[in-house]
């Protein structure tokens, strides 16, 4: 079945502006998650869902940074104001009652 | 401290040997752990997954997992020049939820 998706791949920004990255898991994932991968660098925990509640937010890096996942499904990450420092990869993960999390392709931010 | 430890390598280890990479953690309570490969510009995918004491094998990996050291590691046997990429290894926290901690990544090269 298809994996995990990621739209856009990859997105510029200048200083300033809002950014939107969608995420959709795989079809009857209950648990999202996204992380942001600086380059040379692991994965870093932002936030988790299970269905549509946030149940950790707790890496989210400032109050810039906002998910939802209103439905329980597709899950959308917003960057408002965005920084230098938040270019990154952002990475959606999904994963069933097991621990085992599968990545989507991810999205290349670059903020100029 | 980092919560999960690798060696950044590069390793480099010649085509048809035995690569082996390491990882250590420090919450002692962690019980879930996992090698993801990462190919350079791609998004990290699952190859191992362990969650007891001992071996797990899986075609060409072996995960090995000693909790009483907090150590994890890969081998995998008969490398091949495919199998040149980093190697993180991940933690599930057991307080947070199924969130996981990666390490930095071990870059691995297989030389024909």
């Amino acid at each position: 079945g298809a994996g995990v998706s990621q739209s856009p791949r990859y997105k510029v920004a200048k200083r300033g502006q809002d950014v939107a990255l969608r995420c959709d898991p795989i079809s009857g994932h209950v648990s999202l998650f996204w992380y942001q991968q600086a380059l040379g660098q692991g994965p870093e925990f932002l936030t988790y869902f299970q269905n549509e509640a946030q149940l950790d937010k707790s890496g989210l890096p400032s109050d810039r940074f906002f998910a939802e996942r209103p439905e329980g499904s597709v899950s959308t990450l917003k960057i408002q104001r965005t920084q230098q420092e938040d270019s990154a990869v952002y990475l959606c993960a999904s994963s069933l009652v097991t621990a085992e999390q599968y990545f989507g392709p991810g999205t290349r931010l670059t903020v100029t | 401290q980092k919560e999960v430890e690798q060696n950044s390598g590069p390793l480099s280890v010649p085509e048809g040997a035995i690569a082996s990479l390491n990882c250590t953690y420090s919450d002692r309570g962690s019980q879930s752990f996992f090698w993801y490969r990462q190919y350079s510009g791609k998004s990290p995918e699952l190859i191992m997954s362990i969650y007891s004491n001992g071996d797990k094998e899986d075609g060409r990996f072996t995960a090995q997992l000693n909790k009483a050291s907090q150590y994890v590691s890969l081998l995998i046997r008969d490398s091949q020049p495919s199998d040149s990429a980093t190697y993180l290894c991940a933690v599930n926290r057991p307080q947070g939820a199924q969130k996981l901690v990666f390490g930095q990544g071990t870059r691995l090269t297989i030389n024909p």
